[in-house]
């Protein structure tokens, strides 16, 4: 089925552990975000993509790397894990020209972090 | 930087009656999209309205959009408790940096 995949949906990581959050979508989509959810804080963008190769920072960046090699792939980097950084995160997607369309969102990842 | 602001950030209503959440917004936009989230979920896109004075509707839910006033509604007709939900809008910051940054949802609670 056509959508946003993320991978892992569950991850416990010890403090200073890194790890790699997986996001893949095949809608052929240019635009790309990553956000992370806190009660009481809606969503906040990390870091955020309009297409291969290009990638900028979003309003919460510090602590994560991404990068997009491939139109389809947008993986999340944490360094370093915090316990700040326990969150669950979501991946997004929508077509670049005119955002005239509403994201794509994946399942989530619910990260704690001890 | 574009900031987003809800209000109210809870609601608990009563089966059968109207309310309207509002949506402002501090810098130029002509994009404004209203999502769902229902608890532990993901988010759904509802509507999205590309110019003012932009009126969607769907179902019990109608969105609009005055982009002179930086602000969006989403009214809520003789609810039911099936729209309990979280609900957020987000703008596009078409100044350049195309970010898309959300409101800080509102929890909508129907009671029967």
């Amino acid at each position: 089925n056509a959508g946003v995949t993320q991978t892992p949906k569950f991850q416990v990581l010890k403090t200073g552990q890194s790890m790699t959050l997986q996001c893949a979508q095949d809608m052929n989509h240019e635009y790309m975000s990553w956000y992370r959810q806190d009660p009481g804080m809606g969503l906040r963008l990390i870091h955020y993509s309009v297409g291969a190769g290009i990638t900028d920072q979003g309003e919460v960046p510090n602590g994560y790397n991404v990068s997009r090699s491939t139109t389809e792939d947008f993986p999340l980097r944490l360094l370093s894990a915090a316990p700040s950084q326990t969150s669950v995160y979501f991946c997004a997607s929508t077509t670049h020209r005119g955002l005239d369309y509403g994201y794509t969102f994946g399942s989530g990842t619910r990260l704690t972090v001890v | 930087e574009l900031k987003v602001e809800q209000n109210p950030l809870f609601l608990s209503m009563q089966e059968g009656k109207n309310y309207t959440i509002y949506c402002n917004y501090s810098t130029t936009s002509d994009r404004l999209y209203w999502y769902r989230q229902d608890p532990g979920k993901s988010l759904e896109s509802l509507f999205v309205l590309l110019s003012n004075g932009a009126v969607k509707q769907e179902g019990r839910l109608m969105a609009s959009l005055d982009t002179k006033a930086r602000l969006s509604t989403l009214h809520i007709t003789a609810a039911v408790h099936d729209l309990s939900a979280t609900y957020f809008c987000a703008v596009v910051d078409i100044s350049g940096t195309y970010k898309y940054i959300f409101g800080t949802g509102t929890r909508l609670k129907v009671l029967a």
